[in-house]
């Protein structure tokens, strides 16, 4: 059964720090990983989406890196800013089929100060 | 730019009540999904559904749950019997058949059993 873990489970950094989020998952037989963005009693809003066969994905100042091997996961966040304060939710899609389910990591709840 | 959209926001019930969620997927979606994530918990997998039956489900997803896609845009949710337990935030989520699978979240529906 695939577990996916992420820690710590909250993180406070001052504005304009470079940061990285962890992810890590039991079962490497994944067909995707995705990272998602939820703000306080909100929807989840889709950050990037790493294909198996994808070492890495980039959009604005995030970075996500994929290693499957070692079952593991990174989102870069460069330069942080306040409106960047969020939980931050990792999960990977099996390879059990396509459009399988997505397990989640229970996500860092990330705040950034001024 | 298409989303996902879910009514109602917020649903209170008595235990023992039946609800029904829903949710319009994206319009060129195929695969649907829903998910909940109890307060303070992760988010889990409940079921899929594609080409009008269930693909996937969970060992949550029990006789008091059903889907349906009733029409050529609505995808319901139905608990027959609600619990105490079943107080959870509830989110549809759609995708494409093909390409990189990458699953849309709605806003979520808040449900309270009281």
């Amino acid at each position: 059964k695939q577990e996916v873990t992420q820690i710590p489970a909250a993180l406070s950094v001052p504005e304009g720090e470079n940061l990285v989020l962890n992810c890590s998952f039991t079962d490497s037989a994944i067909y995707n990983l995705q990272w998602f963005r939820q703000d306080p009693g909100k929807g989840l809003t889709s950050l990037l989406l790493i294909q198996s066969s994808q070492r890495e994905q980039t959009s604005g100042r995030l970075n996500a890196s994929l290693d499957k091997s070692s079952g593991r996961s990174t989102l870069y966040i460069a330069a942080s800013q306040p409106g960047d304060s969020a939980t931050y939710l990792c999960a990977v899609m099996g390879a059990g089929g396509a459009n399988s389910k997505l397990t989640f990591g229970k996500g860092i709840t990330l705040s950034v100060r001024p | 730019e298409p989303e996902v959209t879910q009514t109602p926001s917020h649903q209170v019930t008595q235990m023992g009540q039946e609800v029904i969620l829903r949710c319009v997927p994206i319009s060129n979606h195929l695969y649907f999904y829903w998910y909940r994530q109890i307060l303070g918990q992760k988010v889990e997998f409940l079921v899929s559904f594609y080409n009008n039956e269930i693909s996937e489900k969970s060992e949550i997803f029990d006789d008091q749950f059903s889907v349906e896609r009733p029409d050529g845009s609505n995808f319901t949710l139905k608990i027959r019997s609600t619990k105490l337990e079943d107080s959870a935030m509830y989110f549809c989520a759609s995708s494409l058949a093909g390409g990189v699978y990458e699953q849309y979240f709605g806003p979520g529906t808040r449900l309270t059993v009281t």
